[in-house]
């Protein structure tokens, strides 16, 4: 079983400013891997990240970052020079054997 | 080329109605996934196609939820009886393959049904 927990329901950052999204997990897999998922107003679901766990070096793509906590079961996402496209909502989750699980998201907002 | 495609875009339907929902896949994607978002909620995972077939209905919440895949290609989540708690947004997402490690799901637009 997998379970994730975002605990912030909402976070507002200013343009160009960096901002962190926490997210812990749990699961039972020995196999799995973490991502991030934006959601635009459109509904669009949007992988913005994701890491397999097996690996030890934080994945980057570009503005965004990771910091992967393996043994405290930790997931955070930064964004660097933040614009006013990141406002969305974002969702962390796990995958295992074809399975997603999915946290219930923080909506991010950000300031001109 | 084209993304995963949902229709309609927008239902409204009566208590009691059954309601069919409609998935496009990317061509070429052998994996399709169903998922129901609450207002409020993350993504629940409903159930997974592999080709034709269905590996995993573990996440269908009752026997009024059913789903099918015909040519491995176009998938149909048909939900009878309909309740007010089956308001929701339904989204759909495919990936080249499934299983082992990670392969990227690609969401379509959702389909947002609600039962009044």
């Amino acid at each position: 079983a997998q379970t994730v927990t975002q605990s912030q329901p909402e976070m507002s950052v200013q343009e160009a400013e960096t901002v962190t999204l926490s997210c812990t997990y749990d699961t039972s897999e020995s196999d799995y891997y973490l991502f991030w998922y934006k959601q635009p107003p459109s509904r669009q679901m949007i992988l913005v990240i994701r890491q397999e766990a097996y690996k030890q070096q934080n994945a980057t793509e570009n503005r965004f970052s990771v910091n992967f906590q393996k043994a405290a079961k930790s997931f955070s996402l930064k964004i660097s020079d933040s614009q006013l496209g990141d406002a969305a909502m974002y969702f962390c989750g796990t995958g295992a054997n074809s399975k997603l699980t999915f946290g219930k998201g923080i909506t991010l907002s950000v300031r001109p | 080329g084209a993304g995963v495609s949902q229709s309609p875009s927008n239902k409204v339907t009566e208590k009691g109605k059954d309601v069919e929902l409609r998935c496009d896949p990317i061509s070429g994607h052998t994996a399709l996934y169903w998922y129901r978002q609450s207002l409020g909620q993350g993504l629940e995972f409903l159930i997974y196609f592999q080709g034709n077939s269905a590996p995993d209905k573990s996440g269908l919440p009752s026997d009024r939820f059913s789903a099918e895949r015909t040519g491995g290609s176009v998938s149909t989540l048909t939900i009878q009886r309909t309740q007010q708690e089956d308001s929701a947004v339904y989204l759909c997402a495919s990936s080249q393959l499934a299983g082992g490690p990670f392969h990227e799901q690609y969401f379509g637009p959702g389909t947002r049904l609600t039962v009044t």
